[in-house]
């Protein structure tokens, strides 16, 4: 298994640009979620998802979309990149029925100037 | 907001020495787990415990869990240089979904060898 996948690992971004940040899981989880990392700080969640077309919003979800058609992908959508979502984004998955520990990605590392 | 704080900030020890940090947080919860992450990696889970035990051990891992003081310790016995990390602790609320974690700011710990 691949395990949790995010692409890119790398993007830099114009302010008001858009961009969607991939995310796929080959473990079947029921769950995932996407967070953000800033310097010095704990993670913060976004979006999540308890399942293919069920989202929900996290604590930091201003700025962001998501949409879960199928169980193994969740992409995260930034409408219009400002220099405040410059941070690294990781992406987790869950296989839920009672069992809630988290699978995370290797995340992306997001620049917007 | 951030559930959890971590306890040092930063924690240098020698190889062989053991290493505790400490988690407090605010709000009840169903369950709380502790993540480490290597330097520009995503995290990976070590250990849940939930809000009715006390203590639970995983190989050289050692969590605490005391509800009426709001806090956790981790305890790595016989640190070693590969546990080089920044250790996070993540609370799930009460009444909340068991898949909604929030993360302290982490402890960076360093092991030299």
């Amino acid at each position: 298994n691949a395990g949790v996948t995010q692409t890119p690992k790398f993007q830099v971004l114009k302010t008001g640009q858009s961009m969607t940040l991939q995310c796929a899981q080959d473990m079947n989880h029921e769950y995932m979620s996407w967070y953000r990392q800033d310097p010095g700080m704990g993670l913060r969640l976004i979006h999540y998802s308890v399942g293919a077309g069920i989202t929900d919003q996290g604590e930091v979800p201003n700025g962001y979309n998501v949409s879960r058609s199928t169980t193994e992908d969740f992409p995260l959508r930034l409408l219009s990149a400002a220099p405040s979502q410059t941070s690294v984004y990781f992406c987790a998955s869950g296989r839920g029925q009672g069992s809630y520990e988290q699978y995370f990605g290797p995340g992306t590392r997001l620049t917007v100037t | 907001s951030q559930q959890g704080e971590e306890d040092p900030q930063a924690l240098s020890i020698q190889e062989g020495e053991n290493a505790t940090m400490n988690c407090s947080y605010k709000t009840s919860i169903n369950n709380l787990q502790w993540y480490r992450q290597n330097s520009g990696r995503g995290l990976v889970h070590l250990i849940l415990i939930r809000s009715n035990e006390r203590e639970k051990h995983s190989g050289r891992l050692r969590v605490t869990l005391d509800t009426s003081k709001k806090s956790s310790s981790l305890l790595i016995t016989a640190s070693r240089a590969a546990d080089t990390a920044s250790y996070f602790c993540a609370t799930a609320n009460s009444g909340g979904s068991n898949y909604k974690l929030t993360f302290g700011k982490g402890t960076l710990l360093t092991v030299n060898p």
